[in-house]
């Protein structure tokens, strides 16, 4: 029984395509994430949603825009992908504004090759 | 201006032998730090926290002590089993309303038999 889960796994597309990753979480949490992994293996938070509302957006170019449907879906929509889009991408949840911090609960990542 | 960094990318040690990996920041500001581990395909799964008022948590085989004068926290992992062999990431937070947190880049440990 996945807790947060994504897809597609793998996603191999070209230039100037537009794609999107969907993500679900189970585990009730009331704010959503996504992290981009980068080739030098370094995790860069770029969006969070908390009971569907953005409440982080890290300098990401217009061309990704995250929707929140309800607080356990976050979509990730890019535009007009590029060659630099390619990375693994993160979604997360976690429980927040709560005394006691809550972790980062991940799904297994999305390998995005723009090609 | 990365805040959170493990300046070790590697490190391998010995069946049964401690594994130590660090982290050091830079924002006063991160006053929450964890520590995840993160296996090829998978997504990082959370190994342990710990908060600024303390300056050692425990579980089970693994440690995390933190220093805030140096700003410098460190993972124990006693006694290190092949099955630890993973990438660590390190993490801080200072932010209670968005759960932000800020990642160190990892260190790949390998632990042989």
């Amino acid at each position: 029984d996945t807790a947060v889960s994504q897809t597609p796994k793998y996603l191999v597309t070209q230039m100037g395509n537009d794609k999107s990753i969907k993500c679900e979480q189970n585990l009730g949490h009331d704010t959503m994430y996504w992290y981009k992994q980068d080739s030098k293996k370094f995790l860069k938070i770029m969006f969070s949603y908390n009971n569907k509302e953005l409440i982080i957006n890290e300098t990401v170019p217009n061309r990704f825009s995250p929707k929140s449907p309800d607080k356990a879906h976050l979509n990730l929509h890019i535009n007009s992908l590029e060659l630099g889009d390619s990375a693994v991408y993160f979604c997360a949840s976690s429980q927040v504004g709560q005394p006691l911090r809550s972790p980062l609960h991940f799904g297994n990542g999305t390998r995005l090759t723009v090609t | 201006d990365q805040q959170v960094k493990q300046n070790s990318p590697s490190l391998s040690v010995q069946e049964g032998r401690i594994s130590i990996l660090n982290c050091d920041y830079t924002n006063s500001m991160f006053d929450y730090f964890l520590w995840y581990k993160k296996y090829p395909a998978e997504g990082p799964t959370f190994l342990i926290s710990i908060s600024s008022i303390k300056d050692k948590n425990e579980d089970g085989r693994f440690t995390v002590f933190l220093n805030k004068s140096a700003k410098h926290l460190s993972l124990h992992i006693v006694p290190s089993q092949p099955g630890d062999s993973a990438v660590y990431f390190c993490a801080a937070s200072g932010d209670t309303n968005a759960g932000k947190s800020t990642f160190g880049d990892g260190t790949t440990l390998t632990v042989k038999p």
